[in-house]
């Protein structure tokens, strides 16, 4: 059973748009939910994360907002870029086990 | 060398094959993680290993032998590979395996088993 589902799978955006990926999980004791930017040949690494604590967590362009109540949680990209083009994962932290949505492949067309 | 490395950064391998994927990792942290990342699926935790001690095994098949001789390095040992084994390796460490969040994944090595 997958434990953190996202959505969309791929996503197109104008330069200059919102790009908006979500997540959502079951699993309350998840204490913490980092979302991953992946280029291709390159590992996942760390974009921005915010704990259950806290409804939003905003550095620079990207922000989180996070519903504790409805288990959802998504990542907001303003003013995309095509530098932003990449494949985004969110995550779910359960003790020391880390559970990946199947990730969305943004591209931001000029 | 920064962050965290892996080699080779690709292999092909026949079924019948031995080979080893290699990690280390100049953070100075203490656990390190062996994930499998295939096409359309979450990312899957394979092994964690926390001072050099494995702390978790998803239910990997044992054709996978993880080895961790110290806190700054890692193996993954492949033997009698399926072809459904073919993915990307990542190899990821972070501070300690429980208290602390970030973790830094290497580039992977994407692995075809023919």
């Amino acid at each position: 059973q997958q434990q953190v589902k996202q959505s969309p799978q791929s996503l197109i955006v104008q330069k200059g748009g919102i790009s908006i990926i979500n997540c959502a999980y079951e699993n309350t004791a998840f204490d913490y939910f980092p979302w991953y930017q992946q280029f291709p040949g390159k590992g996942p690494a760390l974009l921005i994360a915010i704990r259950p604590d806290v409804s939003e967590k905003k550095e620079g362009r990207f922000t989180i907002s996070f519903n504790k109540s409805a288990k959802q949680f998504s990542l907001h990209i303003m003013d995309s870029q095509p530098g932003d083009s990449a494949t985004y994962f969110c995550a779910a932290r359960d003790g020391n086990q880390f559970y990946f949505g199947t990730g969305t492949s943004l591209t931001v067309i000029p | 060398e920064t962050g965290v490395t892996q080699t080779p950064r690709h292999l092909v391998m026949g079924m019948t094959n031995k080979k080893s994927l290699k990690c280390e990792q100049h953070l100075g942290h203490n656990a390190m993680y062996w994930y499998k990342q295939s096409a359309k699926k979450p990312l899957e935790l394979m092994f964690v290993y926390s001072l050099e001690e494995r702390v978790e095994n998803n239910s990997v098949p044992s054709r996978f032998s993880p080895e961790c001789p110290n806190s700054s390095h890692l193996f993954l040992h492949l033997h009698t590979l399926q072809p459904e084994d073919s993915a990307l390796y990542l190899c990821a460490s972070s501070q300690d395996s429980r208290g602390a969040y970030e973790q830094y994944f290497g580039p992977g090595t994407r692995l075809t088993v023919t």
